[in-house]
C-alpha cells in the first residue's frame, strides 16, 4: 500500500461544482502539503500545514481552500471549480529533514 | 518569475552514455537544491539533494554540481540505463529547517535513455 493515497486519482467536473481532494498517509509524518502541477510549470505550493494546527499559503492559494482533520489527513477544496484549475495535484509529506514523498497525484479536469 | 529554471525541456542519450541534466536559479537565497524524478502515473520520488556549502555530491550513478556564483546546478547520471527515463525537476528552498518542504519546482526536463 502506498504511504500516501490520494482520492480520487481521476476527477471531472463542472464549472462552479464544489470539489474536494483527500490525501492520507501512513508515514507518521507532521508536515503536509498540496501542489499542483501544469505543463510548462512544474509543481506550484498551494497549501502546507506543518502540523495539526498550523496552515499556511502557499505561492498559488487562491480559490483554493485546506483541512487539516488529523495528523494523516489533509484535505484540499475547490470551493467553485473553474476551468483553469484543471491540473495534477500531489499531496506530499515530509519529516522535520524536508525530503517530500509525493502521493499519486489526483487529476483534476474541469469543464 | 520562474525563479527555478529548467531550460532544456528534453533531452535524449543512448543507454551507456552521460545524461547531464541543468538547472538555473535566480533567488540568491535558495540554499538547499534538490532532484526529484517522475515516472508516468506516479508522484515525483527524491533523488539526490545538495547544500549550499557544498559543490558536488554523489550517490551512486547520480552526482550533482552546484556552482553558486553561476547560480547553476547540474545532474549527472553515469552510465545512463533505460530505467532512468522520466521526467526530472530541478527545486530549491531557502532558509533550511522550517523551509524544508516548501519547494520552488523548475518545469522538468523529460530524460529518454535509448537502448
Amino acid at each position: 500500500d502506498a504511504d500516501v493515497t490520494q482520492t480520487p486519482r481521476n476527477r471531472i467536473t463542472k464549472t462552479g461544482k464544489r470539489i474536494m481532494l483527500e490525501c492520507s498517509q501512513t508515514k507518521g509524518h507532521d508536515r503536509m502539503y498540496w501542489y499542483r502541477q501544469d505543463p510548462g510549470l512544474g509543481l506550484q505550493l498551494i497549501y502546507y500545514s506543518f502540523d495539526v494546527k498550523d496552515i499556511n499559503k502557499g505561492e498559488i492559494s487562491d480559490g483554493y481552500s485546506v483541512s487539516r482533520q488529523a495528523q494523516a489527513k489533509f484535505s484540499l477544496s475547490l470551493e467553485s471549480a473553474i476551468p483553469n484549475q484543471t491540473a495534477l495535484y500531489f499531496c506530499a509529506t515530509s519529516d522535520f529533514r524536508g525530503e517530500l514523498f509525493f502521493g499519486e497525484g489526483s487529476r483534476l479536469t474541469v469543464l | 518569475d520562474q525563479q527555478v529554471k529548467q531550460n532544456s525541456p528534453s533531452l535524449s542519450v543512448q543507454e551507456g552514455r552521460i545524461s547531464i541534466l541543468n538547472c538555473d536559479y535566480t533567488n540568491s537565497m535558495f540554499d538547499y537544491f534538490l532532484w526529484y524524478k517522475k515516472y508516468p502515473a506516479e508522484g515525483p520520488t527524491f533523488l539526490i539533494s545538495i547544500s549550499s556549502i557544498k559543490d558536488k555530491n554523489e550517490d551512486g550513478r547520480f552526482t550533482v554540481f552546484l556552482n553558486k556564483s553561476a547560480k547553476h546546478l547540474s545532474l549527472h547520471i553515469v552510465p545512463s540505463q533505460p530505467g532512468d527515463s522520466a521526467v526530472y525537476f530541478c527545486a530549491a528552498s531557502v532558509g533550511g529547517g522550517t523551509s524544508y518542504g516548501k519547494l520552488t519546482f523548475g518545469q522538468g526536463t523529460i530524460l529518454t535513455v535509448h537502448p
